[in-house]
């Protein structure tokens, strides 16, 4: 049984650019959730898709958005970016109900230069 | 708001000794706590949680947390402490939203170094 496996590992982009990280749930999950976790600090909550809708959101600005597919898989896009935006990103899956646990990917190494 | 606090941010401890990571939450309504570990350059590994139910919570890899309401703490424990256990550990507690949707807010992490 697969966990939650992410795409790319690591990459490295230029200031103003454009990326999209990957995401497929463990299987049988249908929620999706999308952290980000700069050095030293704790995963910070970006979004969360259900249903292919973004279902709740985080302090983080519009040039973060994504998008949830009919097999459950999930994108992060990032636009215009910034140096501050480097980051590890963590994609997590559950199911919906309450009390389930979340499980991690091992997550996307973005270095902005 | 909901939020956890783990006030140290290294615990160091002989390998064979007892271990403590502490976790403070303030939460509103029952709290849903949560422990993860996570590896250098690795995810985040679920090691266990509290929903309801017993104070004490079994894990993985040895791990076992105690639920303290009157003291709104959850702190992580291990018997014996191997040198593999040196890792970064988050605790976590679960944010509702309006929608019956639901995030991980989590701490600041706590670094554990277990010297041979």
């Amino acid at each position: 049984d697969a966990g939650v496996t992410q795409s790319p590992t690591h990459l490295i982009k230029t200031r103003g650019q454009q990326v999209t990280l990957r995401c497929s749930p463990k299987s049988g999950h249908d929620t999706v959730s999308w952290y980000q976790q700069a050095l030293g600090q704790g995963p910070q909550f970006i979004f969360q898709y259900y249903e292919e809708e973004e279902r709740q959101r985080g302090n983080f600005p519009d040039r973060f958005s994504g998008h949830q597919f009919p097999n459950y898989s999930s994108e992060l896009n990032v636009n215009a970016l910034l140096l501050g935006d480097s980051a590890l990103y963590l994609c997590a899956s559950s199911l919906r109900t309450v009390g389930n646990t979340i499980y991690f990917g091992e997550g996307s190494w973005l270095t902005v230069v | 708001a909901q939020s956890v606090a783990q006030p140290e941010d290294q615990v160091n401890v002989a390998e064979g000794n007892p271990l403590t990571v502490k976790c403070t939450y303030s939460v509103s309504g029952n709290p849903y706590l949560f422990w993860y570990v996570q590896y250098p350059n690795r995810g985040l590994q679920f090691l266990l949680k509290y929903i309801t139910g017993d104070n004490l919570v079994k894990g993985s890899y040895g791990f076992e947390a105690e639920f303290n309401k009157s003291q709104t703490s959850f702190h992580l424990k291990k018997p014996s402490a191997l040198v593999s256990d040196s890792a970064l550990y988050f605790c976590a507690v679960r944010d509702k939203g309006l929608d019956s949707s639901y995030k991980l807010i989590f701490g600041s992490g706590t670094r554990l170094l277990v010297r041979p």
